[in-house]
């Protein structure tokens, strides 16, 4: 069964600094990974989805890369801000087309 | 519409009732999910729909879960006979494709929050 596992739970930087996200997953054998943010109160947002055969995918300030073979990806973002605030959701898609998903990283920007 | 909508946005219920949630997608948007988010967990699949056939309803807890969407667009999830466990925030999403549909990307409304007393 696939499980998937985000590392820290919460993190907390100061504003300007670049910073890494971490999602692992057990089962390799997946379609796409995407990240997520959430706001309280907003719902989901989609920011990047790196299809299978992809490495990485980058948007803006955000990258995003996939190491399948180690069941493995980052959330990269440069230059943090305090709009950045969010917790940042990972999820992979399974051979049943399901998304699996992580617990989330909340992620706290100090001005 | 703009996006996804959802409504109540909040929802107390007395354990024992039944409640229905309601779900607008975006116009045009073949596929819609349902998720069940709890307290500090990432969402967990409910359901799946493609026009107004429920093709997948692996995730739904138990048979007091029922969703529908019968001219492929509005959505409902009902909840016979809550129980304090349906607690929870229930998502819906939707995306533009039809077969492919699961692996695009999807658009979530900001969700219900259930609390079950």
């Amino acid at each position: 069964k696939q499980e998937v596992t985000q590392i820290p739970a919460a993190l907390s930087v100061p504003e300007g600094e670049n910073l890494v996200l971490n999602c692992s997953f057990t089962d390799s054998a997946i379609y796409n990974l995407q990240w997520f943010r959430q706001d309280p109160g907003k719902g989901l947002t989609s920011l990047l989805l790196i299809q299978s055969s992809q490495r990485e995918q980058t948007s803006g300030r955000l990258n995003a890369s996939l190491d399948k073979s180690s069941g493995r990806s980052t959330l990269y973002i440069a230059a943090s801000q305090p709009g950045d605030s969010a917790t940042y959701l990972c999820a992979v898609e399974d051979s049943n087309y399901q998304l699996i998903w992580g617990a989330g990283t909340k992620l706290i920007i100090k001005p | 519409g703009a996006g996804v909508s959802q409504s109540p946005r909040y929802k107390v219920a007395k354990r024992g009732q039944d409640v229905a949630l309601r779900c607008d997608p975006i116009s045009g948007h073949v596929s819609l999910f349902w998720y069940q988010q709890a307290l500090g967990q990432g969402p967990e699949f409910l359901t799946y729909f493609q026009n107004e056939a429920q093709l997948d309803k692996s995730g739904l807890p138990s048979d007091r879960f029922f969703a529908e969407r019968p001219e492929g667009s509005v959505s409902t999830l009902k909840i016979q006979r809550t129980q304090q466990e349906d607690s929870a925030v229930y998502l819906c999403a939707s995306s533009l494709g039809g077969t492919s549909g699961r692996r695009e990307t999807q658009y979530f409304g900001p969700g219900t929050r259930l609390l079950v007393l």
